[in-house]
């Protein structure tokens, strides 16, 4: 399976700030995947990053808010925007693995926004 | 929007003991994995079922896939310490095999 590393580990934020997240991934990848995970909550998908395409975003979720790069097949970052408490979260990235649906994560960025 | 129901929510229980986790929809995916997640880790992989009724074992723990791939369960027979943890299944939709849906998770606890 893909290592994967995030930086930050944490972080704690002033609200109206931004951050920026960034995934690294051990070898090549074509899909990346951003996802939120609120306190004792599950997964939700933010966006979907494809190396030289921009990202997809899932209902509820924008560009303005969550900027993302994906500048090659092993590296994206998320920016979360002028953030307010309610951003407090983990933030994951995962990436494909060789099964269809099965996907690999980082160990997250937990988030919390003062 | 395809929804996946896990219960139970939360489960606390001795050592040795056993117990199962379902996951439960209306729809059908393509393929439904298994995750665990430890305080302050991202998920990991247990696991991923791909063919209406296919068991997998993995030491303790026993996987099923449903007939019409609507639904799972995870056993894990005489459970230990180190089992305790988040469990989260998450199916893949047939269209964009890529993309999950996470049901909620199990929080298990596993007494000494």
């Amino acid at each position: 399976s893909a290592v994967i590393s995030q930086k930050p580990s944490r972080d704690i934020c002033q609200r109206g700030t931004s951050l920026t997240i960034q995934c690294q991934v051990d070898s090549q990848v074509t899909m990346m995947f951003w996802y939120r995970q609120q306190p004792g909550q599950s997964l939700t998908l933010i966006a979907t990053a494809n190396q030289g395409s921009e990202a997809t975003y899932e209902s509820g979720f924008v560009i303005d808010k969550f900027p993302i790069s994906r500048p090659n097949l092993t590296f994206s970052t998320l920016t979360v925007s002028n953030m307010s408490p309610e951003d407090s979260s983990i933030y994951l990235c995962s990436v494909e693995g060789p099964v269809g649906g099965e996907q690999y994560f980082g160990p997250g960025t937990r988030l919390t926004v003062t | 929007t395809q929804l996946l129901e896990q219960s139970p929510q939360f489960l606390s229980i001795q050592e040795g003991e056993n117990l199962t986790v379902y996951c439960n929809s209306s729809s059908v995916f393509s393929s439904l994995q298994w995750y665990r997640q430890e305080p302050g880790e991202g998920p990991v992989l247990l696991v991923t079922v791909v063919t209406g009724g296919e068991v997998k074992k993995l030491k303790r723990l026993t996987f099923q896939f449903g007939d019409a791939r609507k639904d799972s369960s995870l056993h894990i027979t005489a459970a230990q310490p180190g089992d305790t943890g988040l469990y989260l299944c998450a199916g893949a939709h047939g269209g964009s095999n890529y993309k999950l849906t996470f049901g909620k998770g199990t929080l298990l606890t596993v007494n000494p």
